[in-house]
């Protein structure tokens, strides 16, 4: 059974420290997307990523999110410094074939609570 | 601009009865329409969706939506709700001449009572 996994699962810091999450996409699935859920807005397009190439991260703050693929099997998004508002639910998803088409995989994401 | 609202932040149902959870969209292209479901705790899975076709498009766990073009609506049904239907639902729209990303819309809360 074909998933995405997420981690880690929880990350509670302080405010200013460096944060790191992993996903690791389906394999064989070559686009990934990053979602931050909020109750307040909702869920939010951060980062998408095809054959490892970013195709939109207008939704990032691009002066504390980095978002990349090292290799087909690994995405990372990191905030530095992290700030008490980037407290959230952060999802990864990946799909295959033409995005337009097909449904997203989504984790089980990664709750970061930042003090 | 490409857009879908959901109306409704909370649908309450009794068990055994028909579901229906609203969601209209706004593109300027062909529209490609999703449903999916986000259980407490859990990321979200995919119900159905919509990419041409029958107007009537049945996915997973009985559910079933319907698209009118002439409405932008693509609303999601269920002939008999049970208690385990109870999630958070979101409708979610690609404009055909995007980039492919989805926008979603706000979630419906969906609460199926015994």
């Amino acid at each position: 059974d074909a998933r995405v996994t997420q981690t880690p699962r929880h990350k509670v810091t302080e405010m200013g420290q460096e944060v790191t999450m992993r996903c690791q996409p389906i394999l064989g699935h070559n686009t990934v997307f990053w979602y931050r859920q909020t109750m307040m807005q909702g869920l939010e397009l951060l980062a998408y990523f095809r054959n490892r190439a970013p195709l939109d991260d207008s939704g990032m703050p691009k002066d504390r999110f980095s978002a990349e693929m090292p290799d087909a099997t690994l995405a990372t998004l990191k905030i530095q410094p992290s700030e008490p508002r980037d407290s959230a639910v952060y999802f990864c998803a990946s799909g295959s074939g033409i995005p337009l088409y097909n449904e997203q995989f989504f984790g089980p994401g990664t709750r970061l609570t930042v003090l | 601009a490409q857009s879908v609202a959901q109306p409704e932040d909370q649908v309450n149902v009794a068990e055994g009865n028909p579901l229906t959870v609203k969601c209209t969209y706004s593109v300027s292209g062909n529209p490609y329409l999703f449903w999916y479901v986000q259980y407490p705790n859990r990321g979200l899975q995919f119900l159905l969706k919509y990419i041409t076709g029958d107007n009537l498009v049945k996915g997973s766990y009985g559910f079933e939506a319907e698209f009118n073009k002439s409405q932008t609506s693509f609303h999601l049904k269920k002939p008999s709700a049970l208690v385990s239907d109870s999630a958070l639902y979101f409708c979610a729209v690609r404009d055909g001449g995007s980039q492919g990303n989805l926008i979603f819309g706000k979630g419906t809360k969906l609460s199926v009572k015994p």
